[in-house]
């Protein structure tokens, strides 16, 4: 089946500091892919949908400007969370939609723990 | 706004037991609909994808069934084992045109005793 990677699994860093994730489809492109974040005993939320060559989209009570989503190439993309404080600290998972003629499914990468310090 | 509840929130199970795990959700006008499975502090692996048009789906120990009318979805584990130890989760995905938000449930975090 399809792979979507994510990068790094988990990192930990100081409050006021910039974090990149990256989300990779790796065997098929992606025009599309979500963002999702979620906070210990809660569900998965979706932050964005990144659209590749245009801006992101974001869900309502998201920050674009603390969640910058870039998605640049068919198979990157990537969440910067520009100057992180603790409340950031979560789990963040992106998703790969793969569409054609006979399919159309999103699939989820491993995930990336964020602690900030 | 859909709405997705999955119970029960925690199982308890001795190993060996068949289980099944509940998932309602409140829009039926559905694309398909997913069951993860989540390790502490891990990531997401999918388990089944249903599309709106099945019934249901299997893989090895596990069905899941869907009927979309009254807008649920279980799923069954056959045999539990210890490693079957996580929290499963249940996603749904909307069916109207190219909107894609998924929804998910909390989870129902479930403990197979040896």
């Amino acid at each position: 089946g399809a792979v979507v990677s994510q990068h790094p699994s988990w990192v930990i860093c100081k409050s006021g500091t910039s974090v990149k994730i990256e989300c990779r489809s790796l065997d098929f492109q992606a025009t599309t892919m979500f963002w999702y974040r979620q906070f210990p005993k809660q569900s998965l939320m979706l932050m964005a949908t990144s659209n590749e060559g245009s801006k992101a989209t974001y869900e309502q009570g998201v920050e674009k400007d603390k969640f910058l989503i870039n998605h640049a190439s068919l198979t990157l993309s990537t969440l910067t969370v520009t100057s992180a404080h603790p409340e950031d600290s979560s789990f963040y998972i992106c998703s790969a939609r793969r569409w054609g003629a006979n399919t159309d499914t999103q699939y989820f990468g491993p995930g990336t723990r964020l602690t900030v310090l | 706004k859909q709405e997705v509840t999955q119970i029960p929130a925690a199982l308890s199970v001795p190993e060996g037991e068949n289980l099944v795990l509940n998932c309602s959700f409140t829009d039926s006008a559905i694309y398909n609909l997913q069951w993860f499975r989540q390790d502490p502090g891990k990531g997401l692996t999918s388990l089944l994808l249903i599309q709106s048009s099945q019934r249901e789906q299997t893989s090895g120990r596990l069905n899941a069934s869907l009927d979309k009318s009254s807008g649920r979805s279980t799923l069954y584990i056959a045999a539990s084992q210890p490693g079957d130890s996580a929290t499963y989760l249940c996603a749904v995905r909307p069916g109207s045109g190219g909107y894609q938000k998924v929804t998910f449930g909390i989870g129902t975090k479930l403990q197979v005793i040896p």
